[in-house]
């Protein structure tokens, strides 16, 4: 069965900073995709990346990028210039089928 | 705002009660997903529709739980005599067969 763990509950970062969180998934399939969501509080889950695993070059969106490493199966995101706006929690997740597995997610604090 | 929308946004009901949600996806997107999702964690699957057909149910779906997806559109998910176990925010979320999955805002449940 497809699993994916997250470590750090909780992260805080000083604002304008760079951040790192960590994933670590564990899948049988041979072609599958990572995404990283966020989260704010009450607000509605938004999609901040998407790597495809068959493709080597790490996917980057603005401020966001990841590591990704497929031998080891992680899969961190990179925060760059963090901002107020950036804390929420962060979900890492991996699509098996037809459903996305989740881990636990990690809470990014942002400290002005 | 993904263009997902749910109603409620939120519900209270006694225990017992049978309580219905709303997902109304993205016009052209033709799989949907209900998830549920209690505090601190990552969201579960419940189950998923390809069209107006039911594909995967999870055995988290208990007898007392029900969704439709009529004509493909708009779907529900129904929870018939309500527990408090049953508290939680149900997510849903569509994709097309390409896309990446796009959540709504959730129903947050509240079961007294």
């Amino acid at each position: 069965a497809q699993t994916v763990t997250q470590s750090q509950p909780e992260m805080s970062v000083q604002e304008a900073e760079t951040v790192t969180l960590s994933c670590t998934y564990d899948t049988s399939e041979s072609d599958y995709y990572l995404f990283w969501y966020k989260q704010p509080p009450s607000r509605q889950m938004i999609l901040v990346i998407r790597q495809e695993a068959y493709k080597q070059q790490n996917a980057t969106e603005n401020r966001f990028s990841v590591n990704f490493q497929k031998a080891a199966k992680s899969f961190s995101l990179k925060i760059s210039d963090s901002q107020l706006g950036d804390a929420a929690m962060y979900f890492c997740a991996t699509d098996s089928n037809y459903q996305l597995i989740w881990g636990a997610g990690t809470k990014l604090i942002i400290k002005p | 705002d993904t263009g997902v929308s749910q109603n409620p946004r939120h519900k209270i009901t006694k225990r017992g009660q049978n309580v219905t949600f709303r997902c109304d996806p993205i016009s052209e997107h033709n799989r949907l997903y209900w998830y549920r999702q209690t505090l601190g964690q990552g969201p579960e699957f419940l189950t998923y529709f390809q069209n107006e057909a039911q594909l995967e149910k999870s055995r988290l779906l208990s007898d007392r739980f029900s969704a439709e997806r009529p004509k493909g559109s708009f779907s529900t998910l129904e929870i018939q005599r309500t527990e408090q176990g049953d508290s939680a925010m149900y997510l849903c979320a569509t994709r097309t067969e390409q896309e990446t999955q796009y959540f709504g805002p959730g129903t947050r449940l509240l079961v007294l």
